[in-house]
């Protein structure tokens, strides 16, 4: 039972446009939400992260919106570059208590193309 | 500053043999998770060690078992190895003086069982 889905395994989007990445999740308890980028032969590294108490965190071209009723966030990269091209992890930190640390998707392997 | 390394980068392994996987932690950092991501897959907790003790673990057997050393770096044992644990083993590091549970990953070890 997956608690956290990426269901778009890859995107393709033209240089300058907007990316848009979705996440859904179903545990209502989380209550931390990050996104990490990672490239071929190396580790995720952590991009940009949310709490459930906003719904909107901004860091220069990269955006994360939270929609708590719908259990959904989206990372929205503008303008998109060729270096954005990487695989993205959605991931969520559990109630406190709990045993598993992060939670990950399954991600979603973004092109952005010249 | 040195960032999460781990050793070796590739290994071959035939079912029913034992593995160590190796990971140094970032300088500061006291705490240390793994997690295996099979192909096509997402990072799956497998469990984390704080100041030498295991502070949680995901849905793995008992097989799976690690170790904090005092300098907080941390090894990954597998025994009786399956074909189902061919994956990317990753190590991330992260302090207990976080906010939140913000982890720092290495590039992982790609394990490949025959």
């Amino acid at each position: 039972d997956q608690q956290v889905k990426q269901n778009s395994p890859s995107l393709s989007v033209q240089e300058g446009r907007i990316s848009i990445l979705n996440c859904d999740y179903t545990n209502s308890m989380f209550d931390y939400f990050l996104w990490y980028k990672k490239y071929p032969a190396e580790g995720p590294t952590f991009l940009i992260s949310i709490s459930s108490i906003k719904d909107k965190n901004e860091d220069g071209r990269f955006t994360v919106f939270l929609n708590k009723s719908a259990k959904h966030l989206s990372l929205h990269i503008v303008p998109s570059q060729p270096g954005d091209s990487a695989v993205y992890f959605c991931a969520a930190i559990p109630p406190q208590g709990g045993s598993e640390k992060l939670v990950f998707g399954k991600g979603t392997k973004l092109t952005v193309n010249p | 500053e040195t960032g999460v390394t781990q050793s070796p980068t590739h290994l071959i392994k035939t079912r029913g043999q034992q593995v160590t996987l190796r990971c140094s932690s970032q300088s500061g950092h006291n705490t240390v998770s793994w997690y295996q991501q099979a192909l096509g897959q997402g990072p799956q907790f497998i469990f984390q060690y704080y100041r030498e003790e295991e502070n949680g673990r995901g849905n793995f057997p008992p097989r799976f078992s690690g170790l904090q050393f005092p300098n907080y770096s941390s090894e990954l044992n597998v025994n009786a190895l399956e074909l189902d644990d061919s994956a990317l083993y990753l190590c991330a590091s992260s302090s207990d003086l976080a906010v939140y549970n913000e982890q720092f990953f290495g590039p992982g070890t790609r394990l490949t069982v025959l």
